[in-house]
């Protein structure tokens, strides 16, 4: 049981560079999200999407772009990283709602670095 | 939009409860109030949730207050694998199936040998 995986776990980029991060969740979610989390900071929403071919802002989406085309599958792309955005990225999915209520499951992260 | 406050750190003694306190005081009568914790460089793990009833499970007990105002997370006899950031959030609901969390800092909790 894979639950949700993220590729890759560590990168370094230059500034200006672009790259994907990719998230795969196997246990049928609708709900998946991607967040950051930066030193002596919780956790911040990026984007997020309540199932295929739909998807929405959070709390800091500038310089990131997203897609849902599978129920499986939520990449997050950078455009052309700046160093503001080195962080640790996760993703995170979950039934939506379903009866009031739907616990969360996190990736272990995928740790970038730009230069 | 409910946001909840907790201490940034505390110790416990290894085998003793940990009691970890949380406010949440514009709680909606329909949110949740959970629990996860995050051990250094992990992804966050999910602990216990619950509405207005106590609620306990292999990990933790959960007390919410009879207003819904504030809980407290238990773990009943720590150990030192318990060291992580604990977060206290609520579970929002906007427009449907529509859902934005919302992290605080949460508190460290640091077990002490």
């Amino acid at each position: 049981n894979a639950g949700v995986t993220q590729t890759p776990k560590f990168q370094v980029l230059k500034t200006g560079q672009s790259m994907t991060l990719q998230c795969a969740q196997d246990m049928n979610h609708e709900y998946m999200s991607w967040y950051r989390q930066d030193p002596g900071m919780g956790l911040r929403l990026i984007h997020y999407s309540v199932g295929a071919g739909i998807t929405d802002q959070g709390e800091v989406p500038n310089g990131y772009n997203v897609s849902r085309s599978t129920t499986e599958d939520f990449p997050l792309r950078l455009l052309s990283a700046a160093p503001s955005q080195t962080s640790v990225y996760f993703c995170a999915s979950s039934y939506s709602y379903r009866g009031g209520e739907s616990t969360i499951y996190f990736g272990e992260g995928s740790w970038l670095t730009v230069v | 939009d409910a946001k909840t406050t907790q201490p940034p750190s505390m110790d416990c003694a290894e085998g003793r409860a940990a009691n970890l306190p949380c406010n949440h005081s514009t709680i909606s009568g329909n949110e949740y109030v959970y629990w996860y914790r995050q051990i250094h460089s992990q992804g966050p793990q999910y602990i216990i949730h619950g509405l207005k009833n106590n609620e306990t499970n292999e990990m933790a007990s959960l007390i919410i207050t009879e207003d819904r105002k504030s809980s407290t997370l238990i773990l009943p006899h720590a150990t030192l694998r318990d060291t992580a950031v604990y977060y206290c959030i609520v579970r929002l609901l906007l427009g449907g199936n529509n859902r934005k969390l919302i992290w605080g800092l949460g508190t460290s909790l640091a077990v002490n040998p």
